[in-house]
């Protein structure tokens, strides 16, 4: 079965600052999907970012740019400049392309404070 | 907003009440799910539906029954349940066989007293 670790309960960044949240999975599969998801406090959880398993190029969307490392099984999230806004639990997840199954298998989370 | 709407917000609700949660997606996807979110467990995926029909059951106790009526609504009967079940409830839906990820409802804050 799949698994995803978040290693980093919590962690700290100061605005207009740099922060890499890590997350590791454990898969057998050659292909699938890897997302991020932030979830701010008392708010809906939306994707950040998304990465395919099948492309050597890491994601990249705004300020939000991935370091996906296939053959470690390693998948972290940089975000540059931070704002007060990305405040927020990030939930890194992990799912199989094929299979007719859209289960996502989420890691525990990392809770991020972003201090002015 | 993600297009997923979720009702109630907020439920508090006795063991022996029964009650149902609301979900609606207005972005014509074919599957929806139901997750639980306790604090500190990664989120647990509880229902899959995929073209109204269940494909997946992640053994979940029969106090929790899923309803999908049509693609775009979810419902979850709650019956006879226990105060470790106080959670999140989320909703989310996607389009099968996409790479589209999967969009979540705000969710139901459930208090089992």
């Amino acid at each position: 079965a799949q698994t995803v670790t978040q290693s980093q309960p919590e962690m700290s960044v100061q605005e207009a600052e740099t922060v890499t949240l890590s997350c590791t999975y454990d898969t057998s599969e050659s292909d699938y999907y890897l997302f991020w998801y932030k979830q701010p406090p008392s708010r809906q959880m939306i994707l950040v970012i998304r990465q395919e398993a099948y492309k050597q190029q890491n994601a990249t969307e705004n300020r939000f740019s991935v370091n996906f490392q296939k053959a470690a099984k390693s998948f972290s999230l940089k975000i540059s400049d931070s704002q007060l806004g990305d405040a927020a639990m990030y939930f890194c997840a992990y799912r199989r392309t094929q299979g007719g199954s859209e289960k996502l298998v989420f890691g525990k989370g990392t809770k991020l404070t972003v201090n002015p | 907003e993600t297009g997923v709407t979720q009702t109630p917000r907020h439920l508090v609700m006795g063991m022996t009440n029964k009650k149902s949660l609301k979900c609606e997606q207005h972005l014509g996807h074919n599957a929806m799910y139901w997750y639980k979110q306790s604090a500190k467990k990664p989120l647990e995926l509880m229902f899959v539906y995929n073209f109204k029909e269940q494909t997946e059951n992640n053994s979940v106790p029969s106090r929790f029954s899923p309803e999908c009526p049509n693609s775009s609504h979810l419902f979850l009967h709650l019956h006879t349940l226990q105060p470790e079940d106080s959670a999140l409830y989320l909703c989310a839906s996607s389009q099968v066989s996409s790479s589209y990820e999967q969009y979540f409802g705000p969710g139901t804050r459930l208090t089992v007293t």
